[in-house]
């Protein structure tokens, strides 16, 4: 069974600060990955993706892939107030599904 | 960019009658969508995708029959919860999967349904 692994939080950042949110997954054939942002209510809606090893740049954003360890990382600099929301990483393997992990729940205070 | 519509936002519906949510792409083909469903404080769960001109893929333990999908064109697809329970409230969500876009997954808003 595939599984996407989200430490739930929530995670508390100072205004300005770096949030660091982590997640890692089980099934070593997965392609592509991909971070959502959820306000509560809301559906999700896309912040970026990645499949390539390394690290990929959007604005604040940084999302870092490492196939080997099986671990996928999203990096908001310079946090503000209103980025606190749910983040959901999710996974697409074989087929066109995406498996999401529970995601983990960010706090930014002012 | 590219946008999902999702329709009705929310409904309230006595127990034992059917309930119609529709999922539109609105400015393109999407040929697969998908239908999810998240309880409070839960993640996304995908209940089915779903294939224009073909049969739903249901995921194991979703009862094909009460949750009925029908994805007659490359732009719509409709989830009928048929036979409500409170047990079925919950945040229903499509995703459709822009034709020729390996990443380009775009959500509707939702639909919160109430089973009263």
């Amino acid at each position: 069974q595939k599984e996407v692994e989200q430490n739930s939080g929530p995670l508390s950042v100072p205004e300005g600060a770096i949030a660091s949110l982590n997640c890692t997954y089980s099934d070593r054939g997965s392609q592509s990955f991909f971070w959502y942002r959820q306000y509560s209510g809301k559906s999700p809606e896309l912040i970026m993706f990645i499949y390539s090893n390394g690290d990929k740049e959007d604005g604040r954003f940084t999302a870092q892939l490492n196939k080997a360890s099986q671990y996928v990382s999203l990096l908001i600099r310079d946090s503000q107030p209103s980025d606190s929301a749910t983040y959901l990483c999710a996974v697409k393997g074989g087929y066109s599904t995406l498996t999401f992990g529970k995601g983990t729940m960010l706090l930014v205070s002012p | 960019g590219a946008v999902v519509s999702q329709h009705p936002s929310w409904v309230i519906c006595k127990s034992g009658t059917s309930v119609k949510i529709e999922c539109r792409s609105l400015d393109f083909q999407a040929t697969t969508m998908f239908w999810y469903r998240q309880f409070p404080k839960q993640s996304l769960m995908l209940m089915a995708t779903s294939n224009e001109g073909s049969k739903a893929t249901y995921e194991q333990g979703v009862e094909k029959d009460k949750f009925l999908i029908n994805h007659a064109s490359l732009t719509l697809s409709t989830l009928t919860v048929t036979s409500a329970h409170p047990e079925d409230s919950s945040f229903y969500i499509c995703s459709a999967r822009e034709d020729n876009r390996d990443y380009g997954y775009t959500f509707g808003s939702g639909t919160r349904l109430t089973v009263v």
